[in-house]
């Protein structure tokens, strides 16, 4: 079966920090991978969507990126982080054999906090 | 106005009650319906996934599509403490190229 991890669980850093989010997905090949943000009692607003190794399409200009080195993983950077990045990060894969593409199933998700 | 409109709730109910929760949309070229539940600091789970209009049922959960109207349901049936989370509604068209559009979702509060 297919398991999804993400990495830390929570974290706190202050204003003009660096990030880096890690999302590893298990027991699936060539999976489409998204990032999304979710802000308290909002809805989800997807941030970066990847179908391929290297292939990273933006949806939201701002500054964070999105890197895919590998089939199975997925990052989710910034250089300096803001205080309205802070929210609750969640990566998804979409690909089962046999089921839509629409289909996406989560991570358990990071919550950060920006000081 | 909003591709997706979900009444944020939230919405508090007695157990063993049945629960209707909705969506509305504005794009008819939605063709993929889907509802996820969240738990508080969980990630969405899928819940039920519908293709164009029709019912689904699952257990005691039941999808309904109108197309005609571009409304969406999930009803819950005998519901229970433990379905107390926030649902989100999600759909896309044939060629999203696998994007969802996404409502806000509705806090749902099942009281013993």
């Amino acid at each position: 079966s297919q398991t999804i991890h993400q990495w830390p669980a929570t974290l706190v850093q202050p204003v003009g920090s660096p990030l880096s989010l890690e999302c590893t997905v298990e027991g699936t090949s060539n999976p489409n991978l998204y990032w999304y943000r979710q802000a308290a009692g909002r809805g989800l607003q997807l941030l970066f969507y990847s179908v391929g190794i290297g292939q990273i399409s933006s949806e939201v200009p701002q500054n964070l990126s999105a890197s895919r080195p590998q089939d199975r993983q997925f990052i989710l950077s910034s250089k300096k982080l803001l205080l309205s990045d802070s929210g609750f990060y969640l990566c998804a894969w979409s690909g089962t054999p046999g089921k839509r593409q629409e289909t996406q199933y989560f991570g358990p998700g990071t919550r950060l906090l920006v000081l | 106005q909003k591709e997706v409109e979900q009444d944020p709730g939230p919405l508090s109910v007695p157990e063993g009650a049945i629960v209707s929760l909705n969506c509305t949309y504005s794009n008819s070229a939605f063709q993929y319906f889907m509802w996820y539940r969240q738990y508080s600091r969980k990630g969405p789970e899928l819940l039920m996934y519908t293709y164009s209009s029709g019912n689904k049922e699952d257990g005691r959960f039941t999808a309904q599509v109108d197309k005609s109207s571009k409304y969406i349901s999930l009803f819950i049936r005998d519901s229970q403490p433990s379905d107390s989370a926030t649902y989100l509604c999600a759909m896309s068209t044939m060629d999203s190229n696998y994007q969802l559009i996404w409502g806000a979702g509705t806090k749902l509060i099942i009281k013993p």
